[in-house]
């Protein structure tokens, strides 16, 4: 069981390039998210999707786009890089249970780490 | 909008020590859940605790312990005896209405 795979795991982009970061589950986990974590600190939500077809933006989406045409997919695009991009990159995955909404554990990708010159 | 303080930045002890990380949240729904996720220095994220809105028990698993407030919207961390691989940054997050926030985190340091 692979969990939450997040490809690259690093990259550089120079200024103005474009480029998505892939993420994908293999846990027919319904939610998935989109974080960035800047260097010493927490976690902003990028995007989430709550099924395939459904995306919502989150605290910090300008910048980025994002697309859910399966369950298993969510990739994240950067279409005009800017240094205030750089960071590393996590996608999560989840699945509601009972009263639906986020109650059960999120599972983490192991992060991109992007560096934009 | 739902929001997650963590006001520690930094914590420091020495081993054996306790120490409590705290977490104020703020939320308008009557339902949601709280985690607890550890970030070692390795970076991945690792799922400690859930806590929905409706169990105020305090739970302890080993030296880890949480105690749930809804009357002060906390949902503090407690390490007892606490050891050099503690060191992590932690991560308190909400969640509620599909999505999932998190504090800025607190950088524990257990010195040898």
């Amino acid at each position: 069981n692979a969990g939450v795979t997040q490809t690259p795991k690093f990259r550089i982009l120079k200024i103005g390039q474009s480029m998505t970061l892939q993420c994908t589950q293999d846990m027919n986990h319904n939610y998935m998210y989109w974080y960035r974590q800047d260097p010493g600190m927490g976690l902003k939500l990028i995007y989430y999707s709550v099924g395939a077809g459904i995306t919502d933006k989150g605290e910090v989406p300008n910048g980025y786009n994002v697309s859910r045409s399966t369950t298993e997919d969510f990739p994240l695009r950067l279409e005009l890089a800017a240094p205030s991009q750089t960071s590393v990159y996590f996608c999560a995955s989840t699945t509601p249970t009972g009263t639906g909404g986020v109650n059960t554990e999120a599972f983490f990708g192991q992060g991109t780490r992007l560096t934009v010159v | 909008a739902q929001k997650v303080t963590q006001a520690q930045t930094e914590i420091s002890v020495v081993e054996k020590e306790d120490v409590t990380l705290d977490c104020v949240y703020e939320t308008r729904d009557t339902t949601y859940y709280l985690f607890w996720y550890k970030q070692p220095p390795s970076g991945e994220l690792v799922f400690l605790i859930r806590r929905n809105s409706f169990d105020e028990q305090n739970e302890i698993s080993g030296r880890y312990s949480w105690n749930f407030q809804k009357s002060t919207s906390s949902f503090n961390f407690t390490i007892t005896a606490s050891q050099v691989v503690d060191s992590a940054v932690y991560f308190c997050a909400l969640s509620n209405n599909n999505d999932m926030r998190f504090g800025a985190g607190t950088r524990l340091t257990v010195k040898p």
